[in-house]
């Protein structure tokens, strides 16, 4: 079954303490994605990968990082979390349709709450 | 980035009842998306239309580039169709996506 892959679903963590949401994808898509959602706010984009050990900045960048070692996989890393990074993460990857059009398929989220 | 706004922000239906949702944008685009969030949170897709019209049962959505705008159809709602409805776009300059803030629907039998 062709699926986008987020683990773990739902994570209780500390102030300051290193951790990492992955992301997987079994359709070969090149392209990758991480967002948050928040009340009122929809969803904005973290940081995006366009293929293998390219990655760019979205929006929201600040506290988190992302590395791209291989196509299927695209983990998020919050290394010192805090508080205002609680929230519902979800990650996408696309099928590319040419010409620049990218079709985003979703992951059904993390939800992260920093204490 | 490009803004993305939807309306309206909150619609409540009857149960067999049309509806009308829009999405504004402000800048070109080459990717326009619309999702359905259901209750339990998973966004599901209904439309990838950067221009044009499509078709999907009782969904149908126009995308009018020029113009800015896209619009979502909803005929004869179910209570199935409660949740909320983000739109997302991509620029032509890059590989970035914005999303609206969403309009949610409630359903009521």
């Amino acid at each position: 079954e062709a699926q986008v892959t987020q683990n773990p679903r739902y994570l209780i963590t500390v102030t300051g303490k290193k951790l990492t949401v992955t992301c997987s994808q079994n359709m070969n898509h090149e392209y990758m994605s991480w967002y948050r959602q928040d009340p009122g706010l929809g969803l904005r984009q973290i940081y995006y990968s366009m293929n293998v050990e390219v990655t760019d900045k979205g929006d929201v960048p600040e506290g988190y990082k992302v590395s791209r070692k291989e196509k299927r996989n695209f983990p998020l890393i919050l290394e010192s979390p805090s508080p205002n990074q609680t929230s519902l993460y979800f990650c996408a990857s696309s099928l590319s349709l040419g010409t620049g059009g990218l079709e985003q398929y979703f992951g059904p989220g993390t939800r992260l709450t920093v204490t | 980035g490009i803004q993305v706004e939807q309306s309206p922000p909150d619609l409540i239906l009857q149960e067999g009842a049309n509806s009308t949702l829009r999405c504004n944008f402000s800048d070109s685009v080459n990717n326009l998306q619309w999702f359905h969030q259901n209750p339990w949170g998973q966004l599901i897709n209904l439309f990838y239309i950067p221009s044009g019209t499509k078709q999907n049962g009782r969904l149908s959505a126009t995308t009018v580039a020029t113009e800015r705008y896209s619009l979502l159809y909803i005929s004869s709602s179910q209570t199935t169709d409660s949740g909320v409805y983000f739109c997302a776009v991509g620029g032509n300059t890059g590989n970035q996506f914005y999303f609206g803030t969403g309009t949610s629907l409630t359903v009521i039998p």
